[in-house]
């Protein structure tokens, strides 16, 4: 389809391994997002990736999460050494570009189905 | 700090009532835009309805309308004629212009809409 891919759509891993998730935008979008939503919570934005420029990652929550992009296509978001607490859903979200952007929605979002991950 | 509000965690309406989900921000930002987007149970977020700060009449969409008093910092989400599919989370969200996110959107915690025959 044409919207906002992300797999897994489900993943059940053991305290301490790694997991890497992954989200392909919308062709065109040049913004990306990750957000973290736990359990009946609302979203936790992330990181940021804009075309080419460095992502900040100060909303990661500790070092033990990291994001790539490449260019302006597929994003992996990589959990070392998990724990229970980052059990939650991640939604990858994309934007096109502000010379695009619909008159109705300015800045509009669009996500993806997300990924649940469940930590042992 | 908290930027969204929605301080209703669940609600209740009967079919074809209207219903009222509360949302309040904070921002000095005079250039802002507030969506809704709601979340049925499969995950999803579906986009509703938007109002940007310097828009001068309220937004509506179909069932959907947004009660915006830009003085008070609220936008508030009227569904008029609900549905039994109108059973979701709803969420508020802003988007402000930060160095750091870009045009994210910061979001509220949700409010559960449950909708009975």
């Amino acid at each position: 389809g044409a919207g906002v891919s992300q797999s897994p759509s489900n993943k059940v891993t053991e305290k301490g391994k790694d997991v890497e998730l992954r989200c392909d935008p919308i062709s065109g979008h040049t913004a990306l997002y990750w957000y973290r939503q736990r359990l009946g919570q609302g979203l936790e934005f992330l990181i940021y990736f804009q075309g080419n420029s460095a992502p900040d990652k100060s909303g990661l929550p500790s070092d033990r999460f990291s994001a790539e992009r490449t260019g302006e296509s597929v994003s992996t978001l990589t959990i070392q050494r998990t724990q229970q607490e980052d059990s939650a859903v991640y939604l990858c979200a994309s934007r096109p570009p502000a010379s695009v952007w619909l008159a109705g929605a300015p800045g509009e979002l669009f996500f993806g189905e997300g990924s649940r991950l469940t930590v042992l | 700090a908290q930027k969204i509000t929605q301080t209703q965690p669940g609600m209740f309406v009967q079919e074809k009532e209207a219903v009222t989900l509360d949302c309040t921000y904070d921002t000095s930002d005079p250039s802002y835009g507030l969506f809704w987007y709601k979340q049925p149970s499969s995950g999803e977020m579906i986009f509703l309805i938007y109002q940007g700060s310097y828009d001068q009449q309220n937004a509506t969409e179909g069932r959907y309308s947004l009660n915006f008093q830009k003085a008070r910092k609220s936008a508030n989400l009227v569904i008029s004629a609900s549905q039994l599919g109108d059973s979701a989370m709803y969420f508020c969200a802003m988007r402000e212009v930060d160095s750091n996110s870009g045009y994210a959107l910061n979001f509220g915690k949700g409010t559960s809409l449950l909708v009975t025959p």
